[in-house]
């Protein structure tokens, strides 16, 4: 069975920092573009980070730009999110999600896929 | 930043009616990269289409996406009450990936 399963979430003040990982099972993990997409309480989606299968090419969303680092193990199946210095717009059920296809060529994605595997989600609260 | 524009905000509709959703792209969605989710609550999105009109494995063929360009539209062509969701649009083609504000679908 194809699955992702987040964890690392809870709550921290603003300025602080915490990580979130992912644990893949069911399908070949380094063949797959991962990201990161997140949901304010009440909110939409908002994509915040993608690395390549490899983990050699990464990318974010100006939001979180210097503040959040994508990272991955594939000798672990396991994706993560470094996050330093939270804000309180910050605070958002996170989710990971696989994506089969991302080309990229000369620092740019020039083909990609949709998101085709989702995890549960982890919640992290900001908040002093 | 491509900013994707979903209406309307909410469809109340009975079963076996067919529900309309659009998406409305500010400027051109590269090769159609044009997904839909389907959201529940307290659960994760689940795709729905890619491509703008392929379907994803396992989705009903009562789903079905269309449009190019700037303008996509999500058909569910007989409602049944497990349909009941907020819907998402999100476009691929051009970093930064967006999404739409969603779609609440109501059964009545």
């Amino acid at each position: 069975e194809v699955q992702l399963l987040e964890s690392g979430g809870g709550l921290v003040q603003p300025g602080g920092s915490l990580r979130l990982s992912c644990a893949a099972s069911g399908f070949t993990f380094s063949s797959y573009a991962m990201s990161w997409v997140r949901q304010a309480p009440g909110k939409g989606l908002e994509w915040v980070s993608v690395i390549s299968g490899s983990g050699g090419s990464t990318y974010y969303a100006d939001s979180v730009k210097g503040r959040f680092t994508i990272s991955r193990d594939n000798s672990k199946n396991t994706l993560y999110l470094q996050m330093n210095s939270l804000r309180a717009e910050d605070t958002a059920v996170y989710y990971c999600a696989g994506l089969r296809i991302m080309i990229t060529f000369g620092g740019v994605i020039v083909k990609a896929d949709a998101f085709d595997i989702w995890g549960q989600g982890t919640m992290v609260t900001v908040s002093s | 930043e491509i900013v994707l524009t979903q209406s309307p905000g909410t469809l109340s509709l009975s079963p076996g009616e067919r529900a309309t959703l659009s998406c409305r792209a500010s400027q051109s969605v590269s090769s159609s990269y044009l997904a839909w989710y389907q959201q529940k609550p307290g659960q994760a999105p689940r795709l729905l289409i890619y491509g703008a009109s392929s379907r994803a494995t396992g989705i009903p063929d009562r789903f079905s996406g269309s449009g190019s360009g700037t303008d996509f539209i999500l058909t569910i062509s007989r409602l049944e009450p497990e349909d009941s969701a907020v819907y998402y649009c999100q476009q691929y083609g051009s970093s930064p990936w967006t999404f739409g504000q969603g779609t609440k679908v109501e059964i009545k």
